[in-house]
């Protein structure tokens, strides 16, 4: 298995346009997640799905902030407007039930 | 509130002594930890666990103690190696969303040669 494959690898695009991170799950996974790594408080869960259902999105920043999962394969997070301050690595990870999580390589996203 | 906190940002020790990274939680229903490590432009990469039913896991040069009336774990790294330098986070879950987990702000680690 490839493992968790999430795009674009980087983004940098100006404030106040849409941006979209995109992530593959590995195959046959139950749970997919989607964290933000920054500086100051480090891995920060948004979202996470159960078979396509998201759970929870306690931790999505506002509602510029969404995440949808269509499929078993795929699943979108969108920022709209983005703001500086969403600059941050995103990273989407899944997993089976009750096992640790298999992360994907992250998408470094800059907003100017 | 940070449930889980590493609060050493950074660490730096010779090669070939012991590395200690430290993470403390606050949640009693915790149960379940794991250790990650991440290298730079990569995601992070499981290294370890540990169940609230046992207070030492060990892999190789790696070991994770729990103290559990502390809620206190740590991951030794004996003998440190250059190749161990890297961020490593400290992950906790348990209750009802067992496969939550919550993430400390990660310890970075820099093994001297």
């Amino acid at each position: 298995d490839a493992g968790v494959i999430q795009s674009p690898r980087h983004e940098v695009t100006e404030m106040g346009q849409e941006v979209t991170l995109r992530c593959k799950p590995i195959s046959g996974h139950d749970y997919l997640f989607w964290y933000r790594q920054t500086m100051m408080r480090g891995l920060e869960l948004l979202i996470y799905f159960n078979n396509n259902v998201p759970i929870d999105d306690s931790g999505m920043p506002e509602d510029r902030f969404s995440a949808k999962m269509p499929n078993a394969s795929f699943s979108t997070l969108k920022i709209q407007p983005s703001e500086p301050r969403d600059s941050a690595v995103y990273f989407c990870a899944s997993s089976f039930p009750n096992y640790g999580y298999t992360f994907g390589s992250g998408t470094r996203l800059t907003v100017v | 509130d940070q449930q889980v906190k590493q609060n050493s940002p950074s660490l730096s020790v010779q090669e070939g002594r012991i590395s200690i990274l430290n993470c403390d939680y606050t949640n009693s229903m915790f149960d379940y930890f794991l250790w990650y490590k991440k290298y730079p432009a990569e995601g992070p990469t499981f290294l370890i666990s540990i169940s609230s039913i046992k207070d030492k896991n060990e892999d190789g040069r790696f070991t994770v103690f729990l103290n559990k009336s502390a809620k206190h774990l740590s991951l030794h790294i004996v003998p440190s190696q250059p190749g161990d330098s890297a961020v490593y986070f400290c992950a906790a879950t348990g209750g009802v969303n067992f496969n939550k987990f919550y993430f400390g702000s990660g310890t970075k680690l820099n093994v001297k040669p």
